[in-house]
């Protein structure tokens, strides 16, 4: 059972180009979220699907787009990538908030 | 401003005693309460919660206790086992903000043999 699976692992930018990062879930939930982890600040809400079809800005969404492709799949989109941008992301599904969150193994994500 | 805050960045225990994780939260709407562990290079798994109407969950070897008056939770783990060892976040949601999570900034626990 993959759960949650995020691609690419690993990815080095330069400053202002452009990636999708991709996350596909395969336990039939509605809600779909994207997460960023930076040391000191815990994981903090970049963008939210509560549905297929409807995605919402969550705390931190500035610099970043979504695309809420199908029930399976919600993308997180860096259209000029930028230094502060290098995080961890983690994707992240849910059926029933606030129990059974569960996450994507996350994407190291560095911006030169 | 953040509204979970977990003060202590790292705690060291020996194998076999108690682990005390702690949390502190702001906003009085949030009704539930949950701890997500964490290790190297995965994403963080559910590990227990606790509703706004208890004052204590049990599941195994760990512990939730929340002390809503003082706004405040804590996780403990007995007894401590090297597997353990890892970074705790405690989370809390709200119905009134469509019970997203919001997060702690983790405490990493490393328990010694």
């Amino acid at each position: 059972n993959a759960g949650v699976t995020q691609t690419p692992k690993f990815q080095v930018l330069k400053t202002g180009q452009s990636m999708t990062l991709q996350c596909a879930q395969d336990m039939n939930h509605n809600s779909m979220y994207w997460y960023r982890q930076d040391p000191g600040m815990g994981l903090r809400l970049i963008y939210y699907s509560a549905s297929e079809g409807t995605t919402d800005k969550g705390e931190v969404p500035n610099g970043y787009n979504v695309s809420r492709l199908n029930k399976r799949e919600f993308s997180l989109r860096l259209e000029s990538a930028a230094p502060s941008q290098t995080s961890v992301y983690f994707c992240a599904s849910s059926e029933a908030l606030p129990r059974g969150v569960f996450f994507g193994q996350g994407t190291r994500l560095t911006v030169v | 401003d953040q509204q979970v805050k977990q003060n202590s960045p790292s705690l060291s225990v020996q194998e076999g005693r108690i682990s005390i994780l702690n949390c502190d939260y702001t906003n009085s709407m949030f009704d539930y309460f949950l701890w997500y562990k964490k290790y190297p290079a995965e994403g963080p798994t559910f590990l227990i919660s606790i509703s706004s109407i208890k004052d204590k969950n049990e599941d195994g070897r760990f512990t939730v206790f929340l002390n809503k008056s003082a706004k405040h939770l804590s996780l403990h783990i007995v007894p401590s086992q090297p597997g353990d060892s890892a970074v705790y976040f405690c989370a809390a949601s709200a119905k009134e903000y469509g019970n997203k999570l919001v997060f702690g900034a983790g405490t990493i626990l490393r328990v010694k043999s």
